[in-house]
């Protein structure tokens, strides 16, 4: 069975903290995304990797950037984390480049206070 | 100008009832299509892919307009399980993926 894992549902941080969102897929896929979703404002990509040490910005990476140093995990860093950050984060893989389905973790609900 | 649009929602239909929602795209080298279905805070959910040929699945139906650059579902004989929002997601050859914003169904009794 698909899975995707992500470190935490529910994080709360303070301003100026470093975050580190984890990611985890076990179905060998190449592709991994980052995405946050806010009301009124949809699914938006903040990063995606299509191999290890490879990474490709989104529509919205400043403020973010990203590491992946294994093919199962990706991790996303709020180098200095800012009220404007608060939000769901979703991690999403996928088999190959080009268009495929995507298989979503369950988020993390990140506040910063 | 967004590169994915969807129709504003929210669509609210009884039950039994067909509804359709249109998505348009900007970037005419935009390679893949698909629907996504998501459930009130959970994640979303792969609901089907969209081919020039058109897909059908069930109650379901997908097309793709690549010359007026959109696609579409129709959904045909709609359930209370049927309520979700349903997003339309988009690649570029590059692998670049972009999610509309949503549109969100309730179908009452």
């Amino acid at each position: 069975d698909v899975k995707v894992t992500q470190s935490s549902r529910y994080l709360v941080k303070r301003t100026g903290e470093k975050v580190f969102l984890e990611c985890v897929q076990d179905m060998d896929h190449e592709n991994m995304f980052w995405y946050r979703q806010d009301p009124g404002l949809g699914l938006r990509l903040i990063y995606f990797s299509y191999d290890v040490k490879m990474k490709e910005k989104g529509d919205i990476p400043e403020g973010y950037s990203v590491s992946r140093e294994k093919k199962e995990r990706f991790s996303l860093i709020l180098e200095s984390a800012s009220t404007n950050q608060t939000s769901m984060y979703l991690c999403a893989s996928s088999l190959r480049t080009g268009g495929s389905e995507q298989y979503f973790g369950p988020g993390t609900r990140l506040t910063v206070t | 100008r967004k590169e994915v649009e969807q129709d504003p929602g929210p669509f609210n239909v009884p039950e039994g009832a067909t509804v359709a929602f249109n998505c348009t795209y900007s970037n005419s080298a935009s390679q893949s299509f698909f629907w996504y279905r998501q459930d009130c805070r959970k994640e979303p959910k792969l609901l089907m892919s969209v081919y020039s040929s058109g897909n059908e699945d069930g109650r379901f139906t997908a097309q793709l307009n690549r010359a007026s650059q959109y696609i579409s579902l129709l959904i045909r004989d709609s359930k209370l399980s049927d309520s979700a929002t349903y997003l339309c997601v988009v690649y570029t050859n590059a692998g670049k993926s972009t999610f509309g914003d949503g549109t969100t169904l309730t179908v009452k009794p």
